[in-house]
């Protein structure tokens, strides 16, 4: 069945890094474009980035601009996400999720379980 | 940026229908989606494409989507679909995926 593992997360000071991973299984990794989604704590959902099947078309929402890079590895069925800069309104648990893209209709399916960045000094 | 909005709470009774609502200018034009998320659970799509269902999800979920809003209805209401509910859209006009903040539904 198709799995997504996201790693990575953990503690780290403001003005730190971070490395996300994303596992896939159970489906052709590379024909799939990938998109990082990410709560934070008690609060309501938003989308951080999206990358092609191939990497060549990324996005990234403006509070993360100049500060993430998505990146994938299609050889290694995995998606990562460099974060730099990290600053606490950055702290949430970041979800991978294979996004559907049809006609522009992009939606998210399925969603991994998560792993939770916190960023505190 | 675009906006999506969602009303905070939705409350009904077992075996009634609930509406959740998703406002947004000219939503009608776009193609809506809806995901549930239960307390400390990854969301998980209930509706695609304003009105198509994922193969698992139960006919008494359904989605419309006209003028300016989008709604999931969910017949028949069960104990178990107490969840946040979330719209969401693709703005192609920059490229971002946008999501409404979010309707917790109460199964009284």
């Amino acid at each position: 069945q198709v799995q997504l593992v996201e790693s990575g997360g953990g503690l780290v000071k403001p003005g730190g890094s971070l490395r996300l991973s994303c596992a896939a299984s159970g489906f052709t990794f590379s024909d799939y474009y990938m998109s990082w989604i990410r709560q934070a704590p008690g609060k309501g959902l938003e989308w951080v980035s999206y990358i092609s099947s191939s990497g060549s078309t990324i996005y990234y929402a403006d509070s993360v601009k100049g500060r993430f890079t998505i990146s994938r590895d299609n050889a290694k069925n995995s998606l990562y996400l460099q974060m730099n800069s990290l600053r606490a309104e950055d702290t949430a648990v970041y979800y991978c999720a294979r996004t559907w893209e049809l006609l522009r209709k992009n939606w998210f399916d399925p969603w991994g379980q998560g792993t939770l960045v916190t960023v505190s000094s | 940026s675009y906006v999506l909005t969602q009303p905070p709470s939705v409350s009904v009774a077992p075996g009634q229908t609930a509406r959740i609502t998703c406002g947004g200018n000219n939503i009608g034009s776009k193609s809506v989606h809806w995901y549930q998320q239960k307390p400390g659970q990854a969301p998980v799509l209930v509706v695609y494409d304003d009105s198509d269902r994922p193969s698992g999800i139960p006919e008494r979920f359904s989605g419309s989507n006209s003028g300016n809003t989008a709604t999931l209805t969910i017949s028949r209401v069960e104990a178990g679909d107490e969840a946040d509910y979330y719209c969401q859209v693709w703005d192609s006009s920059s490229d971002h995926a946008v999501f409404g903040g979010g309707t917790q539904l109460t199964v009284l």
